[in-house]
């Protein structure tokens, strides 16, 4: 079945720095891959989403990056700011299905 | 827009009671709805999932059931808590368009803490 490795388990950055997530998937058959942002006692927020037929997309200081061949995608932030500090959940989806597989998250933590 | 609400925020319930934490969405109609349980500092496990009124789908073998009594209401139930059922519950919905390459919205989750 879908298994997503997420890495690194814990990332902390200078203020105004860029900060990297990386996540790997095992089936190929997946197509749908977001990006979930998680504070402290809070459910987790969409914060951008690809799909399989484009490598990358932009939203402001948010970007992410597909390799479908590699079967890897990445989280960029740029700009970091104290208020990205949350941990960061990667998922994809179970092509044919309603159902995800997500990967066991980041703490980001943006240093001031 | 659309929304979702999760209740209790809370709960500390003694081992052996039982268990029912409610969801609903608002300002759509005909949603995906889903359960998640998150151990502290893990990810996200499925629980349940649902794709219309009465048709529950189980991921895991557990002491926990579901139900959707309504469209929009999706309810996590236990009979008899356990300890290890102590954790953070969330529940989702999605759009039903396609299979899977939907978002999922989170509510803000249940933290149930079993004693």
């Amino acid at each position: 079945g879908e298994n997503v490795e997420q890495h690194p388990s814990t990332l902390s950055v200078q203020e105004g720095d860029s900060a990297v997530i990386k996540c790997t998937y095992s089936d190929s058959a997946s197509n749908y891959f977001p990006w979930y942002k998680q504070e402290l006692g809070k459910g987790p927020q969409l914060i951008i989403d690809i799909r399989s037929n484009v490598g990358e997309k932009k939203d402001q200081r948010i970007a992410v990056t597909l390799n479908k061949t590699a079967k890897h995608f990445s989280l960029h932030i740029t700009e970091t700011q104290p208020e990205d500090s949350a941990v960061y959940f990667c998922a994809a989806n179970l092509e044919g299905t309603y159902k995800y597989i997500f990967g066991t998250g980041t703490r980001l933590k943006v240093l001031a | 827009s659309q929304t979702i609400h999760q209740w209790p925020a809370t709960l500390v319930q003694p081992v052996g009671s039982p268990l029912s934490l409610e969801c609903t969405v608002e300002g759509t109609s005909n949603p995906n709805l889903y359960w998640y349980r998150q151990a502290a500092g893990r990810g996200l496990q499925l629980l349940f999932y649902s794709v219309g009124i009465g048709q529950i789908s189980s991921e895991v073998p557990q002491n926990l059931s579901a139900s959707r009594p309504q469209d929009r209401q999706f309810i996590l139930s236990s009979k008899k808590l356990l300890l290890s059922d102590s954790g953070f519950y969330l529940c989702a919905w999605s759009a039903r368009q396609g299979t899977g390459n939907q978002p999922q919205h989170f509510g803000d989750g249940t933290r149930l803490s079993i004693l």
